[in-house]
């Protein structure tokens, strides 16, 4: 097994630019979440999935979207990018509830907003 | 207050050594503990869950005091490949809150 996969690695935008972050997992896991993680910060919760066409807004949600069509994928889409959204993005799941099983992590996305 | 808070370090610590860190919680509902384990650059790994009984894994021994909300993480006999960021990590119904992180170093 693959895991949780991350796609792409490092990226550097201009501000006002779009993208969007890739996730994937192979372990059929129902929950999926994503984080960003600021240098001396926890990991933030920006949307989490509790199953296919099933998203909600965490901690910090503005300025991000969403969408979850398949078990596997959960594609992270920033709008209008903004230097305060550089961070480590991270792509996570679990098989059981947000707060209340292991979470298995991608290997992030670096982020640069420039 | 912040919900999970964890003292940053760092901790320069000789091979050998046995070290402790510590994590409060202010969440009184919290359901689920767990450390995780964050090397430079690279994504968060469960090291251990952490039960009201306490745990030992190894060298790594876990404790949960409910009444004070607190989680304590202890590695004895350190080793160069400690190294890393510990994180403590809070859950409840619907919610998992991250510590940002205590600093290991271990020095040969």
């Amino acid at each position: 097994n693959a895991g949780v996969t991350q796609t792409p690695k490092f990226r550097i935008l201009k501000i006002g630019q779009s993208m969007t972050l890739q996730c994937a997992q192979d372990m059929n896991h129902n929950y999926m979440y994503w984080y960003r993680q600021d240098p001396g910060m926890g990991l933030k919760l920006i949307y989490y999935s509790v199953g296919a066409g099933i998203t909600d807004k965490g901690e910090v949600p503005n300025g991000y979207n969403v969408s979850r069509s398949t078990t596997e994928d959960f594609p992270l889409r920033l709008e209008l990018a903004a230097p305060s959204q550089t961070s480590v993005y991270f792509c996570a799941s679990s098989y059981s509830g947000r707060g209340k099983d292991t979470q298995y992590f991608g290997p992030g996305t670096r982020l640069t907003v420039l | 207050r912040k919900e999970v808070e964890q003292d940053p370090g760092p901790f320069n610590v000789p091979e050998g050594a046995t070290v402790a860190f510590n994590c409060t919680y202010s969440n009184s509902a919290s359901q689920s503990f767990f450390w995780y384990r964050q090397d430079c650059r690279k994504e968060p790994k469960l090291l251990m869950s952490v039960y009201s009984s306490g745990n030992e894994d190894g060298r790594f021994t876990a404790q949960l005091n409910r009444a004070s909300q607190y989680i304590s993480l202890l590695i004895r006999d350190s080793k160069l490949s400690d190294s890393a960021t510990y994180l403590c990590v809070v859950g409840g119904n619907n919610d998992m809150r991250f510590g940002a992180g205590t600093r290991l170093t271990v020095k040969p």
